[in-house]
């Protein structure tokens, strides 16, 4: 167990719809990190918040979204779902701000369907 | 961008044999790590290497940082159906400090 939280463990929804990823971050750790994993394109960063501000953003679209808010929890806002979308979603927590020198602690991820 | 290649993307031995697992770019990493990951979760971390030509070890696993800081090798000793999972490499590269860009990763399967 990495300390590292996730709800849901398992999203099953239509395409169009919205839907938000929760994660709650081991505790003293400062920074969580988004990460989207799919068969045909591996593990992929989306983007990092530390101490509540974006701090780092990678491969995300526009009808992603995400906030860290003041008790350092974060959610992940999926809109305008499509199929391609359909992946395991992980969030990963660190003590400080810098991704490469941190061990990042990784949940168990969430794992979407888009039908 | 900056692309890591893992190879091979599958492999399959009996126990008590060794494997080399190859994560190769054409930029340099400032830093460089190694994750498992099993089914259902996430990955977990097993060695950072930051300096060339480091060479650092975890019990059966071995694990090198290239010289030129392009490419890294993990090796295990005498595999055991325990160490079944994917194996990825991830490095942060110069100028790029806030972020880790993964390989596609080692599917690693250890027969018994």
């Amino acid at each position: 167990d990495s300390g590292v939280t996730q709800t849901p463990k398992h999203l099953i929804t239509a395409t169009g719809q919205r839907v938000t990823l929760r994660c709650s971050p081991r505790s003293g750790d400062l920074s969580v990190y988004w990460y989207q994993q799919s068969l045909d394109q591996g593990l992929q960063f989306l983007i990092q918040y530390y101490n509540g501000e974006e701090r780092a953003k990678g491969n995300i679209l526009e009808r992603f979204s995400a906030q860290q808010f003041p008790d350092l929890h974060s959610e992940l806002n999926l809109s305008s779902l499509e199929l391609g979308d359909s992946a395991l979603y992980f969030c990963a927590s660190s003590v400080g701000g810098q991704a490469g020198n941190n061990e990042q602690f990784f949940g168990p991820g969430t794992r979407l369907t888009v039908l | 961008t900056q692309l890591l290649e893992q190879s091979p993307q599958f492999l399959s031995i009996q126990e008590g044999e060794n494997l080399t697992v190859y994560c190769n770019s054409s930029s340099v990493f400032s830093s460089l790590q190694w994750y498992r990951q099993e089914p259902g979760e996430g990955p977990v971390l097993l060695v950072t290497v930051v300096t060339g030509g480091e060479v650092k070890k975890l019990k059966r696993l071995t694990f090198q940082f290239g010289d030129a800081r392009k490419d890294s090798s993990l090796h295990i000793t005498a595999a055991q159906t325990g160490d079944t999972g994917l194996y990825l490499c991830a490095g942060r590269f110069s100028g790029s400090a806030r972020q880790l860009t993964f390989g596609s990763g080692t599917q690693l399967t250890v027969l018994p």
